[in-house]
């Protein structure tokens, strides 16, 4: 069965650092790739997605997220993140039926 | 502004009591979806509507039942709330499978 799988639970990160949250996939086939973003409270908000083509995919917010077919990964990166970036962070790939598998999350914590 | 709207934003059960809780999208999304979230546990599919007049189970169903009343409208009914069921439930929508869902703000239920 497919599966997606964010490693880490909880990541700190200083103010005006940068930023690297990890998803793996498992999918024989080129994944449909996604990552969302949940500040509290609220829903989820798409931040960006991969279909094809190139693989460095640019989204909302200054964020970015790299497909390498070789480490079935998707990890999103943002050059200097702003404690406005705090929240909880979801990578998602799409199944053979259309629809979503979901990762556990990631809680990204700024430090001032 | 356009988007999903879930109705109500709180809500507290006893057990045995029913519920509906409602989700309409302005936006001639065709696909629509209910997720549970809870902690640690990343989101779960309970029922998905890919099209009006069509609805099938997710990864969650037992205890739940949906209707899609029209192409807008998708509710989620608890005929027999149990503490279970204490989760934050989301419903989403997309117009396609080329695209992201739009998630509404959420429905955090208590069942006591």
């Amino acid at each position: 069965a497919q599966s997606v799988t964010q490693p880490d639970i909880h990541i700190t990160v200083s103010e005006g650092a940068s930023l690297e949250l990890r998803c793996n996939y498992s999918y024989g086939a080129t994944p449909y790739l996604f990552w969302y973003v949940q500040s509290p409270g609220q829903g989820l908000q798409l931040l960006l997605k991969y279909f094809s083509g190139d693989t460095l995919v640019q989204g909302i917010k200054g964020f970015e997220a790299e497909f390498k077919r070789s480490q079935s990964s998707f990890n999103l990166r943002k050059p200097s993140v702003h404690w406005s970036d705090a929240a909880e962070y979801f990578c998602a790939s799409m199944d053979s039926n259309y629809q979503l598998i979901w990762g556990a999350g990631t809680k990204l914590i700024i430090k001032p | 502004n356009a988007g999903v709207t879930q109705t109500p934003k709180f809500q507290v059960l006893k057990t045995g009591q029913s519920m509906t809780l409602q989700c309409a999208q302005d936006m001639n999304h065709n696909s629509m979806y209910w997720y549970r979230q809870d902690p640690g546990m990343g989101l779960r599919l309970i029922y998905y509507s890919a099209s009006e007049g069509t609805t099938d189970k997710g990864e969650v169903p037992n205890g739940y039942n949906v209707s899609r009343l029209n192409k807008r409208e998708f509710s989620l009914r608890l005929e027999s709330a149990a503490p279970s069921q204490t989760s934050v439930y989301f419903c989403a929508s997309r117009f396609d499978t080329a695209y992201g869902y739009t998630f509404g703000s959420g429905t955090r239920l208590t069942v006591v």
